[in-house]
């Protein structure tokens, strides 16, 4: 079964960090695209990044770039996303989602709040 | 940036219904264009990739339409499973962008 299964989610003061993880499992992890979106409390959703297969080339929202930082370890079929400088427009639902959005993970909950 | 806009916001509908949600581009792309289904709480759920293309599994009162600046969603006869929030995403270009969602609710 194609599962994605996220972590590390929590609370946070303004200004600090946090690391998401995000494990797959059930698919053949390092050929696929991978992408972050996020949700913030009753809003739409947002795409945060992404990431190719090989972990080459990386790409960003505007809002995060130099805070945010994807990244992944195809031998141990993870996803991850280092989140600094948080601010508390970031408090959001964070999902992973592979490709083109078939299959995401049940996400993981940001708040970043004094 | 590809700016996506979704109307309407918000659709009032009956069991059995036909509706159709629309998409609009801020430019025009290829097919790139995915529709997901989200309930509260959930993940969202995809429908339709490459604007027309039914994602396995999902119904075919689902379809997909559309390509340049206009892309819509239909579905054909409204199920009480239906009623959940649609969302449109661009993937043709970075940064993908999605619509602000459309809420369908019941009459």
């Amino acid at each position: 079964e194609v599962q994605l299964v996220e972590s590390g989610g929590g609370l946070v003061k303004p200004g600090g960090s946090l690391r998401l993880s995000c494990a797959a499992s059930g698919f053949t992890f390092s050929t696929y695209t991978m992408n972050w979106v996020r949700q913030a409390p009753g809003k739409g959703l947002e795409w945060v990044s992404s990431i190719i297969g090989s972990g080459t080339y990386t790409y960003y929202v505007d809002s995060v770039k130099g805070r945010f930082t994807i990244s992944r370890d195809n031998a141990k079929n993870s996803l991850f996303l280092q989140m600094n400088s948080l601010r508390a427009e970031d408090t959001a639902v964070y999902y992973c989602a592979r490709e083109v959005g078939d299959t995401w993970g049940q996400g993981t909950v940001v708040t970043v709040s004094s | 940036d590809i700016q996506m806009t979704q109307s309407p916001s918000t659709l009032s509908a009956s069991v059995g219904d036909r509706v159709t949600i629309t998409c609009r581009a801020s430019q025009s792309f290829s097919r790139w264009l995915a529709w997901y289904q989200q309930k509260p709480g959930k993940a969202p759920k995809l429908l339709i990739y490459k604007a027309s293309s039914l994602e396995r599994g999902v119904p075919s009162r689902f379809s997909g339409s559309g390509s340049g600046t206009e892309f819509t969603l239909t579905i054909s006869s409204l199920q009480p499973d239906d009623f959940a929030t649609y969302y449109c995403q661009q993937y043709d270009s970075y940064p993908y962008t999605f619509g602000q969602g459309t809420k369908l609710e019941i009459k």
